[in-house]
């Protein structure tokens, strides 16, 4: 129940296309979903992130889409450029951390943009 | 601001040995997290702390591993006795906000731990 799903694991997209990346939880208490990028020998940081009451948020070439009621959400990188290759992390919480309201991240997918 | 800062950012230890990491978290930031990461499990919380104080720590995977926070700018991992296993990145990371989650975590450049 405390999972996330992320999905594919890899991906290798040409320069100028669209980049998918899928997540699906189970646990209906998670409210706050984030989207990390990591470069390799960096820290994951924060990209977007969304909450339920809305079922789509943008911000530049960047959007998450959301379903509710599928329990999934997605990450879309329009007009992907090589310098967004990078590892990729869903992630999701329950609430305020004195809830117990931990962050919970997927694998991770490493999309690779071919010039 | 220097962001959070890790130490070291390469560790090569042999089995048996203890194994300290640390951490200095951004300034006025109340939440510190150390994570777990390998490819086979990704990002893993060990424990996460609030005004120094560990908060969960059920994310530890054995007592092999502890972690102190003695301030607000400094927090160790330590691992003793060190196992193969054990080899991986370890990540700090901290917030401010309150106690939410969207509260954007500032995770360091991480310490590269390999235990041969």
């Amino acid at each position: 129940q405390q999972q996330v799903k992320q999905s594919p694991q890899s991906l290798i997209v040409q320069k100028g296309g669209i980049s998918i990346i899928n997540c699906a939880y189970e646990n209906t208490a998670f409210d706050y979903f984030p989207w990390y990028q990591q470069f390799p020998g960096k820290g994951p940081a924060l990209l977007i992130a969304i909450r339920p009451d809305v079922s789509e948020k943008k911000e530049g070439r960047f959007t998450i889409s959301f379903n509710k009621s599928a329990k999934q959400f997605s990450l879309h990188i329009m007009d992907s450029q090589p310098g967004d290759s990078a590892t990729y992390f869903c992630a999701a919480s329950p609430g305020r951390y004195n809830q117990g309201g931990k962050l919970i991240f997927g694998q991770g997918t490493e999309l690779s943009v071919k010039p | 601001d220097a962001g959070v800062i890790q130490s070291p950012r390469h560790e090569v230890t042999e089995m048996g040995q203890e194994v300290t990491l640390r951490c200095k978290p951004i300034s006025g930031h109340d939440y510190l997290f150390w994570y777990r990461q390998t490819m086979m499990r990704g990002l893993e919380l060990l424990i996460y702390f609030n005004n120094n104080v560990p908060i969960d720590d059920s994310g530890m995977p054995e007592d092999r591993f502890s972690a102190k926070m003695p301030n607000a700018s400094f927090s160790t991992l330590k691992i003793q006795p060190s196992e193969p296993r054990d080899s991986a990145v370890y990540f700090c990371a901290s917030s401010w906000g309150q106690g939410r989650p969207d509260s954007p975590l500032h995770f360091g450049n991480g310490t590269r731990l390999t235990v041969t």
